[in-house]
């Protein structure tokens, strides 16, 4: 079964400094997506990265980088340089990528970041 | 990108009735779902939309509390049926075009949400 695992509900850094988000995932399937996602404080999903399971590349992007490693299962995601407007929480998620028109995005339950002024 | 409306933004309603939440999309997509978000906790699915047939529930969700139209490939409904307070959450509707023979992904895109407090 799917499963996605963010073990830090709650992070609280000083502005400037990086943070790195944790994400943990459980699949059956050889072909997965994994996914970030930024929900602030107004509640919108603002999405982040869509990684498929063959691409094990680190990507980065300014200031945000994510480190995948199939072999630990793991998706982890850094912010370097934190600013107060990174203030939100941070959810990742997994989908299984078959031709099955039911595949659905599984998310984590998300880890809430202060980024202290 | 999919731009993706909600209405509406957010309603007080009293225990007992029913509301119902429309999701547009600008262009037409392959598949739409909805999810709830109770406070504080994380996105839980509750259906996959399906365009000209039944919706498809996940463990937990029945048709007859939260039925779902969607009769194009752009709009979709969801109602939220005989409301107590424990339906207070917000629900997301969700857009994907996923090509359905290669089974590849553009991406999954999040309306901006219905913000539902029952009393």
């Amino acid at each position: 079964a799917q499963k996605v695992t963010q073990a830090q509900t709650e992070i609280s850094v000083v502005e400037k400094e990086d943070v790195t988000l944790d994400c943990v995932y459980e699949t059956r399937d050889t072909t997965y997506y994994l996914f970030w996602y930024k929900q602030p404080p107004s509640g919108e999903l603002v999405f982040l990265i869509r990684r498929n399971s063959f691409d094990e590349q680190n990507e980065i992007s300014g200031r945000y980088s994510w480190n995948f490693q199939k072999s630990t299962s793991s998706f982890n995601f850094t912010i370097t340089a934190s600013q107060v407007v990174d203030s939100a929480v941070y959810f990742c998620a997994l989908s299984e990528a078959s031709m099955n028109r039911d595949d659905k995005i599984i998310f984590g339950k998300g880890t809430r970041l202060h980024i202290l002024p | 990108s999919a731009v993706i409306s909600q209405k509406p933004s957010r309603d007080i309603c009293q225990r007992g009735t029913s509301l119902t939440i429309q999701c547009q999309v600008d262009s037409q997509v392959t598949m739409m779902f909805w999810y709830r978000q109770q406070p504080g906790q994380s996105l839980t699915l509750i259906a996959t939309a399906n365009q000209g047939s039944e919706a498809t529930y996940e463990s937990g969700f029945v048709i007859d509390k939260f039925p779902i139209s969607r009769p194009n490939l752009t709009f979709s409904t969801l109602t939220v049926s005989n409301m107590s307070p424990e339906d207070s959450s917000i629900y997301l509707c969700s857009v994907d075009n996923r090509d359905l023979t290669s089974g590849s992904y553009n991406e999954q895109f999040f309306g901006p949400g219905t913000r539902l407090t029952v009393l």
